[in-house]
Parts: structure tokens; sequence; C-alpha cells
């Protein structure tokens, strides 16, 4: 099955620095590839996603970037506001039976100090 | 537009005891995801389920866990018996509108339920 690893766990930055957290995957089968956050003690929200024919997303302050060939995927934040903080999942998934199954990374905790 | 509903919220039973939790999906979805969130650990998908039927159950421990989705829109996951391992946050997803304007991929995920096995 599809593995996904996440790093880093926990990432610290200062109020208006940037943050990357990156992610890889296993499974060459797998073609989409979203990103969630999920503020303390609420439901995980979809926040940018990109599909394999795209090597890169831009949304705003937010940025994806995929390379297939390595495997990896990288979320990008700029300007980062104390309203980033929370944790970020990334996920890899491959369609079947008309619908995506994903497999999700562990989750990077994202501080943003005032 | 109504979001993804699940009941209850928050249950606490002893080892050894059954449980079933309750999604509702967004309206015209066909595809229903369960998730299985331990405390700072990512979402583990249980099980997806396409209309009424199971695309994926790999990672539904089957001696304790059942879940189905009769009339292809409500769902039930049920645990019996419960461990102290199944101390987690259950969560529900919908998936794959029937109207072309929204992405087919983008999921929808529920309050969840905060399951804790003394």
């Amino acid at each position: 099955g599809e593995n996904v690893e996440q790093h880093p766990s926990t990432l610290s930055v200062q109020e208006g620095d940037s943050a990357v957290i990156k992610c890889t995957y296993s499974d060459s089968a797998s073609n989409y590839f979203p990103w969630y956050k999920q503020e303390l003690g609420k439901r995980p929200q979809l926040i940018i996603d990109i599909r394999s024919n795209v090597g890169e997303k831009k949304d705003q302050r937010i940025a994806v970037t995929l390379n297939k060939t390595a495997k990896h995927f990288s979320l990008h934040i700029t300007e980062t506001q104390p309203e980033d903080s929370a944790v970020y999942f990334c996920a890899a998934s491959y369609s079947s039976g008309g619908s995506y199954i994903p497999t999700f990374g562990r989750g990077t905790s994202l501080i943003v100090h005032p | 537009e109504a979001g993804v509903a699940q009941s209850p919220r928050y249950k606490i039973i002893e080892k050894r005891q059954s449980v079933a939790f309750w999604c509702n999906p967004i309206s015209g979805h066909a595809t229903l995801y369960w998730y299985q969130q331990i405390l700072g650990q990512g979402p583990k998908l249980l099980i997806q389920f396409q209309n009424n039927g199971v695309v994926d159950d790999s990672q539904l421990p089957k001696d304790r866990f059942s879940a189905e989705r009769l009339k292809g829109v409500d769902s039930t996951l049920k645990i019996q018996p419960a461990k102290l391992e199944d101390s987690a946050v259950y969560l529900c997803a919908s998936s794959n509108p029937e109207r072309p304007t929204q992405l087919q991929e983008t999921q929808y995920f529920g309050p969840g339920t905060r399951l804790l096995v003394l």
C-alpha cells in the first residue's frame, strides 16, 4: 500500500517568515495530492491540492509543488501569520472505482510566533 | 448547503463494550469515508464507500470493527468489543458530488466523534 512520510513534525517560525512542509510518497499510482489544515479540536479542511499532471499550484500565500519523479511534494506558506498556526496534513491519493483512496501523513504542527 | 453530520460528538465507554457512530454525508455525495485519528497522528482510512458498495476496507480491523451504508446515504461504524487502543477521534468525510461545479476529489469532513475507552 501507499506510505506517506511528512517532515518536519513541528515547525516554529516568526510572523512574516516562510514555512515549508515536505512529504514523500511511495506509490507511483498516486495522482492527487491534497493538503489539509486542522486547527485544535476542529475538523480537517482542504487548503490546496495538486494533481499529478501539474508541477506547481499557487493560491495567494499558499503554494504546492510536486516532483513526480522523486515522489515528493511540498507546501509553501509565505508571509506567515499567527492564524496560520495549526496542524497541516498532506495526503497522497490514487483513483479507484470512481473515487480517490487517500493515505495521510502524520502531520506538521506549525507555530507562528507574533 | 449543510455539511457532514456526525453523532455522537463524544463517547466514553469501558473496554469490551460496544459503540456505534453515525454519519450523514453532504447531500448528493456518493463517496463516504471513515477515518480513525489517534492523538498526534494523521487520519487513517478505515473504510471507503462508493454509494453503498465498499471501495476499500484494507485497514479496517474486521474482527471488531464493522461499517455499513445500506441505502447509499447515511452510514454507521460499530466497534464490538472496544479496546483501550481504540480511543481516538472517528472522522467521517464525503466527496464526489453529482453536481459538476464541485471538484470530485475534495473531501469534506464532519466534526468527528471523540471516543474514550477506559
